[in-house]
């Protein structure tokens, strides 16, 4: 059974903070991905990693970066928070190369920025 | 790149009727479409996905049809129950995925 975790369930920071969101994936799985999920706008792609120190853009990368130095972990980093990055953060991932693998999600991370 | 679209954004139905949920996306070359159920509070999960190379496929209640021509694909569920309230969500990938604004379905018992 494929084991997605994230760091935090819910996390409260301030505007300017630095923020990292951890995922954990447990399956040896190749690809990794970082979405946010606002109501109505669905699940939009930050940014996503096929290997090891390997990263791509998704559609909303402003403002966000993203580490992968082991295959299991990829971090979503908030270099400096705005209220406007408060959504809910889904990490998933999928087992090999291609986009067409079945992604699993973890149980998402729940970020307000006052 | 894609472009999914999603309807309706809400759906409710009665216990024991038929949903009905329709995706449509923009990029021909898309051959994969997933379709996940996301209950309050809970990570997305997949409940069922097609490929380009199939026009339908059935899960007990559930069944996915697609049409490449039209560039739409929908889902279909039988017999609902109140389990079944979730949001639904669609996606449809080549180079990459991207996902439908979801379908709030709630089954009235």
């Amino acid at each position: 059974d494929v084991k997605v975790t994230q760091s935090s369930r819910y996390l409260v920071k301030r505007t300017g903070e630095k923020v990292f969101l951890e995922c954990v994936q447990d399956m040896d799985h190749e690809n990794m991905f970082w979405y946010r999920q606002d109501p109505g706008l669905g699940l939009r792609l930050i940014y996503f990693s096929y290997d090891v120190k390997m990263k791509e853009k998704g559609d909303i990368p402003e403002g966000y970066s993203v580490s992968r130095e082991k295959k299991e972990r990829f971090s979503l980093i908030l270099e400096s928070a705005s209220t406007n990055q408060t959504s809910m953060y889904l990490c998933a991932s999928s087992l090999g190369t291609s986009v067409t693998d079945t992604q699993y999600f973890g149980p998402g991370t729940r970020l307000t920025v006052l | 790149g894609e472009n999914v679209e999603q309807h309706p954004s809400t759906l409710s139905v009665q216990e024991g009727d038929s949903a009905v949920i329709k995706c449509t996306y923009s990029d021909s070359a898309s051959n994969y479409f997933p379709w996940y159920k996301q209950e309050l509070g809970k990570r997305p999960q997949l409940i069922i996905d097609i490929r380009s190379n199939v026009g339908e496929k059935k899960d007990q209640r559930i069944a996915v049809t697609l049409n490449k021509t039209a560039k739409h694909f929908s889902l279909h569920i039988t017999e609902t129950q109140p389990e079944d309230s979730a949001v639904y969500f669609c996606a449809a990938s080549y180079n990459d995925m991207r996902f439908g604004a979801g379908t709030r379905l709630t089954v009235k018992p």
